[in-house]
């Protein structure tokens, strides 16, 4: 079993959709759960982190995470056609900080 | 220059060339990452660096060599890689990872290697 599991899509939405981006996890040690969207010849860039368990908001974009479930979300309001890109949820905690687990990536299309 | 840059932006080598990838670092981070991307996979850690000195090998072949001279630069160094190797590496940079903290990373556009 992956440590991190991350359905890779290809995920196609119309403009103006609400998005919704799930990765699950196996290690309960994990604390900090990273989302970082990654354009076309681009390099992954940070997009939000949060902590433990909760919400967490940024604009149109809104992070939750269940650590009963082991379960952790990214929320996209009002979806743009700039926002096609693939999204990587990632985490670390415990004994292993300094060392990212990243789930496979989802690919997104807005289509306008 | 700002962020994370990585030279050269493509590379095309043989199986027998030896050649080298260059990041740095813009941010004042101690700490730098290779990693490894390729379709379907997650990202794989390649390389850590913290203060210059590499701290996690992830149980990379030999025919990939870190050099870290400083704690701005990283190179990566390869030499009679395989077909298998061709990937997206990509160079990262953070604040000192601490203990019971967030490791939150800054990437570079990476290189794309062809191995033929």
């Amino acid at each position: 079993q992956k440590e991190v599991e991350q359905d890779p899509g290809p995920l196609s939405v119309p403009e103006g959709a609400i998005v919704s981006l799930n990765c699950t996890y196996s290690n309960s040690a994990f604390q900090y759960f990273m989302w970082y969207r990654q354009y076309s010849r681009k390099g992954p860039e940070l997009l939000m982190y949060t902590y433990s368990s909760g919400n967490k908001e940024d604009g149109r974009f809104t992070a939750q995470v269940d650590k009963s479930s082991k379960y952790i979300s990214l929320f996209i309001r009002d979806s743009q056609p700039s926002d096609s890109a693939t999204y990587l949820c990632a985490m670390n905690g415990g004994t292993s900080y300094g060392k990212l687990t990243f789930g496979q990536g989802t690919i997104l299309t807005v289509h306008p | 220059e700002t962020g994370v840059t990585q030279t050269p932006r493509h590379l095309v080598m043989g199986m027998t060339n030896k050649k080298s990838l260059k990041c740095e670092q813009h941010l004042g981070h101690n700490a730098m990452y290779w990693y490894k991307q390729s379709a379907k996979k997650p990202l794989e850690l390649m390389f850590v660096y913290n203060f210059k000195e590499q701290t996690e090998n992830n149980s990379v072949p030999s025919r990939f060599s870190p050099e870290c001279p400083n704690s701005s630069h990283l190179f990566l160094h390869l030499h009679t890689l395989q077909p298998e190797d061709s990937a997206l590496y990509l160079c990262a940079s953070s604040l000192p990872p601490l203990a019971g903290g967030p490791d939150t990373q800054y990437f570079g556009p990476g290189t794309r290697l062809t191995v033929l």
